[in-house]
């Protein structure tokens, strides 16, 4: 049981590139979460979906897409990459009929854009 | 935009001293509420949650819920320097939503 699996866990991008950042869980959740974490901050939503073929944008949706086709997995897109998305990228996923609230974190994604 | 307020510290605190952490929120009709610990460079994991005015205890660490005020607070107990980590008060949204919006922590720094 690996949990919630995210890659990569650093890169760096030049301004303008475009990339995805993978998750995939196998705890069979169906809410699951993207969040950016700045230095100093709280953890910021940017995505989240509550089941395969559903998501909803969070606070900070702008330069960013998702798509969730399985229930595995939620890939962030992020287009046209700028400074300001530099950040630490975290993935979640939680099961709120079982365990209310308890959101089960990947071990992040440091992204820099240069 | 709901808001989730802390402050971001440090607070430092000897070993063996009753750390007390705070947290107040604007959404009045949340019901869920959580403390994170996140170690430096790792992901946040949850310690605590509380649904109901009070108390509520586990080991070392007690949680408090006060809705009318708005208010949620973690104390930790005999504090050991392993406790040094930042600590994350997250709040479901109301509605009885599964979606929680996080304060921006505070660190605690617990010396021998």
């Amino acid at each position: 049981n690996a949990g919630v699996t995210q890659t990569p866990k650093f890169r760096i991008l030049k301004i303008g590139q475009s990339m995805t950042l993978q998750c995939t869980q196998d705890m069979n959740h169906n809410y699951m979460y993207w969040y950016r974490q700045d230095p100093g901050m709280g953890l910021k939503l940017i995505y989240y979906s509550v089941g395969a073929g559903i998501t909803d944008k969070g606070e900070v949706p702008n330069g960013y897409n998702v798509s969730r086709s399985t229930t595995e997995d939620f890939p962030l897109r992020l287009e046209l990459a700028a400074p300001s998305q530099t950040s630490v990228y975290f993935c979640a996923s939680s099961y709120p009929d079982r365990d209310p609230g308890e959101l089960f974190f990947g071990e992040g994604s440091r992204l820099t854009v240069l | 935009q709901k808001e989730v307020e802390q402050n971001s510290g440090p607070l430092s605190v000897p070993e063996g001293a009753i750390a007390s952490l705070n947290c107040t929120y604007s959404d009045r009709g949340s019901q869920s509420f959580f403390w994170y610990r996140q170690y430096s460079g790792k992901s946040p994991e949850l310690i605590m949650f509380i649904y109901s005015n009070g108390d509520k205890e586990d080991g070392r660490f007690t949680a408090q819920l006060n809705k009318a005020s708005q208010y949620v607070s973690l104390l930790i107990r005999d504090s050991q320097p392993s406790d040094s980590a930042t600590y994350l008060c997250a709040v479901n949204r109301s509605g009885g939503s599964y979606i929680p919006t996080f304060g921006r922590g505070t660190s605690l720094i617990v010396h021998p």
